[in-house]
């Protein structure tokens, strides 16, 4: 079974510095996705970037990217230029990319990000 | 603005009870999803439509009854609910459901349930 794993239950950081959150998982499949999802109090997830496990090439969205290392099976969420506007709850995410599958995310236990003015 | 419109915003119910919580979404998506978030945990998975017929049900108990009426709503029945199933209630829709394909959830801003 596949497993996701979030080590920081919490990190700060100043207002315009960078932060990586880590996440690591595990599988023994060789397509799957990736993705971040921040959680902020209004409640709604809202997707940040995602990655295919079979690009090589980090995924980028503007102030977000992420470092995607397969063999690693490990996925970080780097920051940069934080804002308070990003202060949430991050949840790292994975997802088979087998035919049949469901499209179930299974979560990592979240991240709490406090940015700090 | 979310896709995914959710209501109630908030519900207070006993348990004997019998409410419904609404999800609708209009981007065409062919999947629609209902998770239950604990505070401060990660969402669990309850149950997937696909196409309008349920694909999956993770051994939720028959106090929740889904229910979806058309490609473009979901709803979630409640009925003897109990104090623990007081939580935030997501829905989430895809636009296709098999693995092959690169389609993010879109989630909903929830339903804050409370069960007294």
């Amino acid at each position: 079974a596949q497993t996701v794993t979030q080590s920081q239950p919490e990190m700060s950081v100043q207002e315009a510095e960078t932060v990586t959150l880590s996440c690591t998982y595990d599988t023994s499949e060789s397509d799957y996705y990736l993705f971040w999802y921040k959680q902020p109090p209004s409640r709604q997830m809202i997707l940040v970037i995602r990655q295919e496990a079979y690009k090589q090439q980090n995924a980028t969205e503007n102030r977000f990217s992420v470092n995607f290392q397969k063999a690693a099976k490990s996925f970080s969420l780097k920051i940069s230029d934080s804002q308070l506007g990003d202060a949430a709850m991050y949840f790292c995410a994975y997802r088979s990319g087998y035919g049949g599958a469901t499209n179930k995310l299974i979560f990592g236990t979240g991240t709490l990000l406090a940015v700090q003015p | 603005d979310t896709e995914v419109t959710q209501t109630p915003k908030h519900l207070v119910m006993g348990m004997t009870n019998k409410k419904s919580l609404k999800c609708e979404q209009h981007m065409g998506h062919r999947a629609m999803y209902w998770y239950k978030q604990k505070a401060k945990k990660p969402p669990e998975l309850m149950f997937v439509y696909s196409y309008e017929k349920l694909s999956i049900n993770e051994s939720v108990p028959s106090r929740f009854s889904p229910e979806c009426p058309n490609s473009s709503l979901l709803n979630l029945h409640l009925h003897a609910l109990q104090p623990e199933d007081s939580a935030l209630y997501l829905c989430a829709s895809s636009q296709d459901e098999t693995g092959n394909y690169t389609s993010p959830l879109h989630f909903g801003n929830g339903t804050r349930l409370t069960v007294t």
